[in-house]
């Protein structure tokens, strides 16, 4: 079965550092993936998408990144962390109905 | 792109009766639609999602009502129980494009 793994599960990071938080997905290949961030209290935001190895597609504008070195990694990056970057991110994977990572809380102090 | 509208923000009902959340959705090449339930801290959970060539699917307590036409789909949840209590998402995609959701409705369910 396919299982799909997110980690760290939290993170509190100060503002201008780093980031990178990893998703990987087992028991599938070619998996579509999918970055989305969530703010308290809100809805879900597409930051990034890819259909395969070195594709990525992205949905907003911002100081993020996205990378997808292997077939099943998916990597998002900051150069740079903003205040306005914490939130929860939750990798995805799926063609239609998608299956969620459990969750990075990131907050940036 | 897609847009999706949800409502209402939030649903107070009481245990047992039935809830109602409406979505509408802008981009008519849009033919998937699923509906997923959040509860607090936790990943989404897909609980049920309907295609552009089907007009209703139901699950035990949950059904959900597309109409292509008005281009607006509604989740329907009979004889609800506590452990219903959750944000529940709406979302609509098309082809490989990414699922774009709606902001949420916070159900409530009164004891």
């Amino acid at each position: 079965s396919q299982t799909i793994h997110q980690w760290p599960a939290t993170l509190v990071q100060p503002v201008g550092s780093p980031l990178s938080l990893e998703c990987t997905v087992e028991g599938t290949s070619n998996p579509n993936l999918y970055w989305y961030r969530q703010a308290a209290g809100r809805g879900l935001q597409l930051l990034f998408y890819s259909v395969g190895i070195g594709q990525i597609s992205s949905e907003v504008p911002q100081n993020l990144s996205a990378s997808r070195p292997q077939d099943r990694q998916f990597i998002l990056s900051s150069k740079k962390l903003l205040l306005s970057d914490s939130g929860f991110y939750l990798c995805a994977w799926g063609m239609s109905g998608y299956t969620f990572g459990s969750g990075t809380r990131l907050t940036v102090v | 792109g897609e847009n999706v509208e949800q409502h209402p923000s939030t649903l107070s009902v009481q245990e047992g009766d039935s809830a109602v959340i409406k979505c509408t959705y802008s981009d008519s090449a849009s033919n998937y639609f699923p509906w997923y339930k959040q509860e607090l801290g936790k990943r989404p959970q897909l609980i049920i999602d309907i295609r552009s060539n089907v007009g209703e699917k139901k699950d035990q307590r949950i059904a959900v009502t597309l109409n292509k036409t008005a281009k607006h789909f509604s989740l329907h949840i009979t004889e609800t129980q506590p452990e219903d209590s959750a944000v529940y998402f709406c979302a609509a995609k098309q082809g490989a494009d990414g699922l774009t959701f709606g902001k949420g409705t916070h159900l409530i369910i009164q004891p």
